[in-house]
């Protein structure tokens, strides 16, 4: 089972800030939070992921709570291009053992971007 | 450099039979994992290959079977097809020791069961 919780579905306006909230509790202190997203008919893209400082790239921005038990995936400035199914993964890091080890997947958050 | 790509794009069978679906990886990526998404669900890991062994398995019976390729590219096989097969089928390369051992994933193979 997925050691993550996601809202099913979340709404934005073109242009403004989609913050996607994940509860994972559980997170060990060895694990990385990654999130992928999977635009309707394509494999699953990673995004970004982070251990417990905030992270940003040129897609997005990863917020950790200083407890590791929740995080928030921020897209700066959504498009419709954006509207897809964002998942949180918790997994161990490569350099515990845990390899490239297959994912496990939630249902994820719906993102609909609208115009 | 292509990416990760898998064939065929679509397949239809019929209960019983037995399927074969392939997987070239990424350029330079020595793993290969499978996974198989139900609608409206995340995809869900299968097994993963690496040096023409399998290293990890999900829960998933025997049927589901594969094979990893000296040039690693990768076969998902699964015989006595059921209606619940009925699935797109994902495909994801890494590399062992690499960056993140970040997955990167095909655009499926959608196979219909009748």
């Amino acid at each position: 089972d997925a050691k993550t919780t996601q809202p099913t579905s979340m709404d934005c306006a073109e242009g403004r800030a989609a913050n996607l909230p994940c509860n994972h509790s559980t997170i060990s202190g060895n694990e990385y939070v990654y999130w992928y997203r999977q635009i309707h008919s394509q494999g699953p893209q990673y995004i970004i992921h982070g251990l417990k400082n905030n992270e940003t790239n040129e897609m997005a921005s990863l917020i950790i709570t200083e407890d590791r038990k929740s995080s928030t995936l921020i897209l700066p400035h959504a498009t419709l291009r954006d509207t897809a199914v964002y998942y949180c993964i918790v997994r161990v890091d490569e350099y515990s053992g845990g390899g490239a080890d297959g994912l496990t997947f939630g249902k994820g958050t719906h993102l609909i971007i609208q115009p | 450099d292509a990416g990760v790509t898998q064939s065929p794009t679509h397949l239809i069978k019929t209960r019983g039979q037995q399927v074969t679906l392939r997987c070239s990886p990424k350029s330079g990526h020595d793993t290969v994992s499978w996974y198989q998404q139900a609608l409206g669900q995340g995809p869900q890991f299968i097994f993963q290959y690496y040096e023409e062994e399998e290293r990890q398995r999900g829960n998933f019976p025997d049927r589901f079977s594969g094979h990893q390729f000296p040039n690693y590219s990768s076969e998902l096989n699964v015989n006595a097809l059921l209606l619940g097969d009925s699935a797109l089928y994902l495909c994801a390369s890494s590399s062992q020791g690499g960056w993140l051992n970040e997955q990167f994933f095909g655009p499926g193979t959608r196979l219909t069961v009748l």
